[in-house]
């Protein structure tokens, strides 16, 4: 069964500091990851998606994948209190259709 | 704004009874995929359209069902509706489902209560 670990928190970092989300998947087949934020009540919002071994940044966010380790992060730079959310890891696997599976998110606070 | 709706937003249902909940499809987007969030947890997979035809299943009985119309919008319908179904319902749909680094946009979701 394939398996999406997360650290469910909360993860407690002050403003300003670089906060730091890690997931880690079972199936060696997966080819795609992403990276969603929710907030409390809302829909998943997709931030982030990798799909190479490295880093990928976008602004405050840098994803990073080992395949090897079969570990994909999420980093925040400068977080801010609007950032304070449940942060989802998904992922896909290689070969027919696309249906992700997904993590049970690690919660963010972001305190002043 | 992901261009995705569902309706309607919050529904209370009493044991046993049956729900419809809809989607309409982002402009473009000809797949949609069906997930259960209950309180704490990540999205559960319970099925996926693809031009009309179920593409996928999760591990959800046969009393979760659906369809997908020729715009592309979708209905989840739930029979005999028991306390464990009290969730956050969503609804994503994406435009190339075979593309590997396609990726799903949600709606806001239907928040289901069973009583």
């Amino acid at each position: 069964q394939k398996e999406v670990e997360q650290n469910s928190g909360p993860l407690s970092v002050p403003e300003g500091a670089i906060a730091s989300l890690n997931c880690t998947y079972s199936d060696r087949g997966s080819q795609s990851f992403f990276w969603y934020r929710q907030y409390s009540g809302k829909s998943p919002e997709l931030i982030m998606s990798i799909y190479s071994n490295g880093d990928k940044e976008d602004g405050r966010f840098t994803a990073q994948l080992n395949k090897a380790s079969q570990y994909v992060s999420l980093l925040i730079r400068d977080s801010q209190p609007s950032d304070s959310a449940t942060y989802l890891c998904a992922v896909s696997r290689e070969g027919g259709s696309y249906i992700p599976t997904f993590g049970r998110g690690t919660s963010l606070i972001v305190h002043p | 704004e992901t261009g995705v709706t569902q309706s309607p937003t919050h529904l209370i249902k009493t044991r046993g009874q049956q729900v419809t909940l809809r989607c309409s499809s982002q402009s473009g987007h000809n797949t949609v995929s069906w997930y259960q969030q209950a309180l704490g947890q990540g999205p559960q997979f319970i099925f996926q359209y693809y031009r009309e035809e179920e593409n996928g299943r999760g591990n959800f009985p046969p009393r979760f069902s659906g369809l997908q119309f020729p715009n592309y919008s979708s209905e989840l319908n739930v029979n005999a509706l028991e306390l464990d179904d009290s969730a956050l319902y969503l609804c994503a749909s994406s435009s190339d489902v075979y593309r590997v680094q396609e990726t799903q946009y949600f709606g806001p979701g239907t928040r289901l209560l069973v009583l």
